[in-house]
């Protein structure tokens, strides 16, 4: 089965700084990775996703994740954040690439950003 | 991007009371919804899959008479909360794929049983 770990409940990161959020996931075949976003009010958003070749994925809002398989890692980075980034953020798998694939989140991520 | 809405976003009720909770993508069609349970500071658990015409498929563990689920059409599903006791609390989360897409997540309903 499969599982992904986000080992930081909360971080607390200053405006402009960098931000990482870490992911680590455990599934036996090639895994279909994502990030969400989901900020009070609204949905969860797609940030980014990654299905195969290059490791390192852009995404929107100017984040970015790059994929370790020897890590089994997809941790989620952006340069320097804005207050606007605040909210909760979560990672996800996959067995496929396809829209109506059951996801398995972890626990999420809730990301503080002070002045 | 598409849009799935839910409505109520908010909903108190007392114990034994059964609540419906519905989700609606708005601007494109869904033959497939997921409905999603979300504990405070605890993941998204996948509940069960609705199917337009069709009964809804559960995960294991949750209850099927319990949560009761109905896609009405293809752009409405609603979840009700039969008998609902002060641990059925929580908030709950649809969503709707495209399958040559993404899942496309409502904003969630928090259901708090007195």
């Amino acid at each position: 089965a499969q599982s992904v770990t986000q080992p930081d409940i909360h971080i607390t990161v200053s405006e402009g700084a960098s931000l990482e959020l870490r992911c680590n996931y455990s599934y036996g075949a090639t895994p279909y990775l994502f990030w969400y976003v989901q900020s009070p009010g609204q949905g969860l958003q797609l940030l980014l996703k990654y299905f195969s070749g290059d490791t390192l994925v852009q995404g929107i809002k100017g984040f970015e994740a790059e994929f370790k398989r020897s890590q089994s890692s997809f941790n989620l980075r952006k340069p320097s954040v804005h207050w606007s980034d605040a909210a909760e953020y979560f990672c996800a798998v996959g067995r496929t690439n396809f829209g109506n694939e059951k996801l398995t989140f972890g626990t999420g991520t809730r990301l503080t950003i002070i002045p | 991007g598409a849009v799935v809405s839910q409505h109520p976003s908010w909903v108190i009720c007392k114990s034994g009371t059964s609540v419906k909770i519905e989700c609606r993508s708005l601007d494109f069609q869904a033959t497939t919804m997921f409905w999603y349970r979300q504990f405070p500071k605890q993941s998204l658990m996948l509940m069960a899959t609705s199917n337009e015409g069709s009964k809804a498929t559960y995960e294991q563990g949750v209850e099927k008479d319990k949560f009761l689920i109905n896609h009405a059409s293809l752009t409405l599903s609603t979840l009700t909360v039969t008998s609902a006791h002060p641990e059925d609390s929580s908030f709950y989360i649809c969503s709707a794929p495209v399958v040559t897409d993404t899942q496309y997540f409502g904003p969630g309903t928090r259901l708090t049983v007195l």
